[in-house]
């Protein structure tokens, strides 16, 4: 059972189109939230590490928003290009399980031409 | 810096067979991880440790056992394989247990057990 929960859980994209997926997470005990991108036969690379109620985070074309009162994120991306096909991880992390990270089954993009 | 190491890449066991998976930082990070990662199953955690000599049990730490005799090295020990082992395991590490880093990811393990 998944406490973290990602959706969809794929999505196709023209390219240039914009898009957001998101990741619900337990609000309680409420520590940090990661987002982490994972492309085919690499490793999963951090983007964010977010831990403040109504925190924005950017890089590049990608950003993230955070609610830890409703236990939600969104990770967006703007202008989708072909290199950012890739499964999007969210993590959660409680002050309650605090050495542990539960990952939610992530989101794969897949932007085309 | 390397990263994260982890050898071998690939492994093929026949059930009950033991291994040791491997796993290196060379960042000074405190934190190291073992996930493995199953198709809708998302990575789940299945031991880590938040310093030389301290580790702790993850989600799903049956068959597995693990020790950190050193800051840079965090090995995964299966006892006695088994099909439902069969998986892809990623080792991870962080700068700190006490704050909200990233975690860096090796580049995984694929193990098959027969």
């Amino acid at each position: 059972i998944l406490n973290v929960e990602q959706s969809p859980q794929s999505l196709h994209v023209q390219e240039g189109d914009s898009t957001n997926f998101t990741c619900s997470f337990p609000s309680s005990n409420f520590y940090a939230l990661h987002w982490y991108r994972w492309e085919t036969a690499k490793s999963p690379e951090a983007l964010f590490v977010m831990t403040l109620n109504g925190d924005e985070k950017k890089k590049g074309r990608i950003s993230a928003t955070l609610n830890t009162k409703e236990g939600y994120s969104y990770l967006y991306i703007k202008g989708s290009q072909p290199e950012d096909s890739a499964t999007y991880l969210c993590a959660s992390r409680t002050t309650d399980s605090w050495g542990k990270l539960q990952f939610g089954a992530g989101t794969q993009v897949v932007v085309t031409p | 810096n390397a990263g994260v190491t982890q050898t071998p890449k690939f492994q093929v066991l026949k059930t009950g067979q033991s291994m040791t998976l491997q796993c290196a930082q060379d960042m000074n990070h405190e934190y190291m991880s073992w996930y493995r990662q199953d198709p809708g199953m998302g990575l789940r955690l299945i031991h880590y440790s938040v310093g030389a000599g301290i580790t702790d049990q993850g989600e799903v730490p049956n068959g597995y056992n693990v020790s950190r005799s050193t800051t840079e090295d965090f090995p995964l020990r299966l006892l006695s394989a088994a099909p439902s082992q069969t998986s892809v395991y990623f080792c991870a590490s962080s700068y700190s247990f006490g704050g909200p880093y990233e975690q860096y990811f090796g580049p995984g393990t694929r193990l098959t057990v027969t």
